[in-house]
């Protein structure tokens, strides 16, 4: 098992440009988010999916857009990139959205940087 | 206020000490507790589930106070190995789906 698998590890955009984070997961877990981890400000939830063709906000969705059409598969897009988008952000993954101690598996991460 | 709380640090320990640090949170809808480790430049990691009784793995003890809103964590006889951040974590329920509220972490340095 690979886990949760993160592409790219590091991105420097322009502000104005998209691109598109990738996620997997090979687990088969129903449950995906998305999080950016800035300093001070702990982990923030952007967006999640409880499965296949399910997705809504989390705290901080705006400037985010994401699809899930696959189990395996949950990429963030940001539409128009902001300075304020820079940041770390993290996939994770758990086995479902029911069970209130599920353990969250998180990717490696991507970092951001808008200039 | 921020729904999860934790002092930032750093706890400066040396090895072998015994060191807590304490969480409290706002939300007393709040259903499930975690502590998570996360180490530099890396992604968190599950350390430990907290239940209401308190629990117990090797070196490190969970304790939750549902009346206080507290949560801790004890960890004994402190290795190098132990330096990183430590993050506090709540699962609460807004619409039926759980979401995870993060603390900002409380960051550990072991010493030889």
């Amino acid at each position: 098992n690979a886990g949760v698998t993160q592409t790219p590890k590091f991105q420097v955009l322009k502000t104005g440009q998209s691109m598109t984070l990738q996620c997997a997961q090979d687990m088969n877990h129903e449950y995906m988010s998305w999080y950016r981890q800035d300093p001070g400000m702990g982990l923030r939830l952007i967006h999640y999916s409880v499965g296949a063709g399910i997705t809504d906000q989390g705290e901080v969705p705006n400037g985010y857009n994401v699809s899930r059409s696959t189990t395996e598969d949950f990429p963030l897009r940001l539409l128009s990139a902001a300075p304020s988008q820079t940041s770390v952000y993290f996939c994770a993954s758990s086995y479902d959205w029911d069970s209130n101690y599920n353990e969250q598996f998180f990717g490696p991460g991507t970092r951001l940087t808008v200039l | 206020r921020k729904e999860v709380e934790q002092d930032p640090g750093p706890f400066n320990v040396p090895e072998g000490a015994t060191v807590a640090f304490n969480c409290t949170y706002s939300n007393s809808a709040s259903q499930s507790f975690f502590w998570y480790r996360q180490d530099c430049r890396k992604e968190p990691k599950l350390l430990m589930s907290v239940y209401s009784s308190g629990n117990e793995d090797g070196r490190f003890t969970a304790q939750l106070n549902r009346a206080s809103q507290y949560i801790s964590l004890l960890i004994r006889d402190s290795k190098l190995s132990d330096s990183a951040t430590y993050l506090c974590v709540v699962n609460r329920r807004d619409t039926g789906f759980q979401k995870l509220v993060f603390g900002t972490g409380t960051r550990l340095l072991v010493s030889p």
